[in-house]
């Protein structure tokens, strides 16, 4: 099964709104990276939050890490149109084998 | 180069037949990974590359698939006596160096086997 789960599945909000999606994940990571996928531009990087830590900031995006709970949120403030794209988590054990998980849909309605 | 390039965009190949996708990285990065992406699911991790060599192999689903990497630059993924059930987008990505986590994702290959 995946490292990584999202949840929820999908998500629709309003322009303006913020959106917090979750992931988690089975066994001890290194780090944990968020990615955006939408037909127009792939996959792109988001953030990348380390063990170590417990919030990163990048924008309007925030990320949580809770290792002892095995996982982290994404939330977006302010959300736009332009963010209507799934969203992926990526664990890295450590071995270079990234684990993705299943994504969440985010749809921003104007 | 401007970023990661994938070829072909679009493969449809008969089931049995062999398929060969291309993936060029960002010039200087020296890690590549190869990943398949079903429909409406996430990311299965292939194979991943540091220089010309791939360390670990396991996460090829069967001893169809084969890949290599020449010059630190080019790869190829290579699917031998296709299934259907090997449709999928092929997605490739390089980063800087193995352990820089940040990775650039080509647009992928959509392969159909009929």
């Amino acid at each position: 099964s995946q490292q990584g789960e999202e949840d929820p599945q999908a998500l629709s909000i309003q322009e303006g709104e913020n959106a917090t999606m979750n992931c988690s994940y089975k066994t001890s990571i290194n780090n944990l990276q968020w990615y955006r996928q939408n037909s127009g531009r792939g996959l792109v990087h988001l953030i990348l939050i380390r063990s170590n830590e417990r919030e990163k900031h990048s924008g309007r995006l925030r990320v949580t890490l809770d290792t002892s709970k095995k996982s982290s949120s994404l939330l977006i403030t302010a959300s736009r149109a332009a963010d209507t794209a799934s969203y992926f988590c990526a664990t890295d054990t450590g071995t270079y084998k990234y684990i993705f998980g299943t994504g969440t849909r985010l749809k921003v309605l104007a | 180069g401007a970023g990661v390039s994938q070829s072909p965009s679009n493969k449809v190949t008969e089931k049995g037949k062999d398929v060969e996708l291309r993936c060029d990285p960002i010039s200087g990065h020296t890690a590549l990974y190869w990943y398949r992406q079903s429909l409406g699911q996430g990311l299965e991790f292939l194979i991943y590359f540091q220089g010309n060599s791939a360390p670990d192999k396991s996460g090829l689903p069967s001893d169809r698939f084969s890949a290599e990497r020449t010059g630190g630059s080019v790869s190829t993924l290579t699917i031998q006596r296709t299934q259907q059930e090997d449709s999928a987008v092929y997605l490739c990505a390089s980063s800087f160096r193995l352990d820089y986590n940040e990775q650039f994702f080509g647009p992928g290959t959509r392969l159909t086997v009929l």
